[in-house]
Parts: C-alpha cells; sequence; structure tokens
C-alpha cells in the first residue's frame, strides 16, 4: 500500500515552453502532497505543501507565478514549470500524506531537462 | 528552527562492513525521525522511523535508535552488501509541523565486492 506515482518520469523541453508533472497516490487519500527539488548530489528543498482543495503554500524563494501547483484531487497533484529554463533542470520529486498518518510516501520523481 | 545534521559522504565500504552514519538534529518538542533511502535515478524510499525516545527503528538489517539525551539517530548495519550502495537521509517531522520533513544533506554509501 501507499504508493505515489509521477509521469512523465523524465521529460526533455526547449527554453521558453511549460512542462506539466503529475503526482498520484494510488491507493489512499492524499490530503497534503508536497514538492521537492533536488540538484544533483544534493538534499531534498522543499518547494511548496498543498492541502486538496486550497492554494499551495510556498516556501521562501520558490517563485509562485513560475512553479504553479495544483492539488484538485484527493489523489491528484501537478507542477507546471512555466516559461521553462535551463536552470529549472532539476530532480523533482513529490511526496502524499494521508491526514491521520505522520508520515510521507514519496514517488519516484521526475527528471527535467531544459535546452 | 528545525534542522538535521549528517555526516558527509562518501562512505566507501567493502561488502561485509560494519556501517555506521551518523546523524543529530535539532527540533523544539518531540519529533519523529525517519531515515530514507534514494538508488540512483529514484525517489526516496522510507528504511525505518521512530516516533518517540529510546524507540528503535530497524528494516533490512538496518537500525537507528532515538536518543533523546544526545539528540542522535544513527544509522547502523551490521554487514553491508553492495545491494546497499545508495543514499542515505536522515530526516525528522516535527509535531506540530503538518508532517513536514526536514533533511538532512545526505551520505552517499559505496559498498565494493
Amino acid at each position: 500500500g501507499a504508493v505515489v506515482s509521477q509521469h512523465p518520469s523524465w521529460v526533455i523541453c526547449k527554453s521558453g515552453t511549460s512542462v506539466k508533472i503529475e503526482c498520484r497516490s494510488l491507493d489512499f487519500q492524499a490530503t497534503t502532497m508536497f514538492w521537492y527539488r533536488q540538484f544533483p548530489k544534493q538534499s531534498l528543498m522543499l518547494m511548496a505543501t498543498s492541502n486538496e482543495g486550497s492554494k499551495a503554500t510556498y516556501e521562501q524563494g520558490v517563485e509562485k507565478d513560475k512553479f504553479l501547483i495544483n492539488h484538485a484531487s484527493l489523489t491528484l497533484s501537478t507542477l507546471t514549470v512555466t516559461s521553462a529554463h535551463p536552470e529549472d533542470s532539476s530532480f523533482y520529486i513529490c511526496s502524499a500524506s494521508e491526514r491521520v498518518v505522520l508520515e510521507q510516501y514519496f514517488g519516484p520523481g521526475t527528471r527535467l531537462t531544459v535546452t | 528552527g528545525n534542522s538535521v545534521t549528517q555526516m558527509e559522504g562518501p562512505v566507501t565500504l567493502s561488502e561485509e562492513a560494519f556501517l555506521t552514519i551518523n546523524c543529530t538534529y535539532t527540533a523544539t518538542g518531540y519529533p519523529s525521525l525517519f531515515w530514507y533511502v534514494q538508488y540512483p535515478g529514484e525517489g526516496l524510499q522510507l528504511l525505518l522511523k521512530a516516533t518517540k525516545a529510546d524507540d528503535k527503528g530497524s528494516n533490512k538489517g538496518f537500525e537507528a535508535t532515538y536518543r533523546k539525551e544526545t539528540t542522535s539517530f544513527h544509522l547502523e548495519k551490521g554487514s553491508v552488501q553492495v545491494s546497499d550502495s545508495a543514499v542515505y537521509f536522515c530526516a525528522l517531522s516535527g509535531r506540530n509541523a503538518g508532517n513536514m520533513l526536514t533533511f538532512g544533506g545526505g551520505t552517499r554509501l559505496m559498498v565494493k565486492p
């Protein structure tokens, strides 16, 4: 149980285009989803926290107009990188949490490369 | 605020060697503590956890004990295998932090046959 999927697993896009990454909880209802960014050989950096049906809470320094997060249902959250630039290239990981459980369940990650 | 400090890697060991990866934390109250493992190109997998002082988390031969007096949660394994090669992250979750995790910097483990 407690499986989280991400799609796509990797994507290459051209500079200036937008990319959408999906995060789904497959066998539980995720009241809270988290989006992280990970640079090579570094730790995870929390970008934002989203609760179903409400606006995401962004961490300091994360541009909310550039990284659009939608958590429209209890099983799906999306991260859209708008007007992507090469410096947005990174590994993006989502996680999901149930209301009464302290644990976060992580997706397999999405590698974004902007050329 | 909360913070997690873990030993820098890489840690290189021979197969069947004993492993210790140190982790210390700073937090208010009584956080839950976690170890996650990340294999190359993959997301994080929960390895073990402990939710209160003196609890010992264990899984797949790995162990870690929640030491409140030393604010530590060191990861140990008695005999590592090549398949244990990965990056290990220590993390904490504050009770009042809405399940938010604070991660350490990660420690890369390389096990040689």
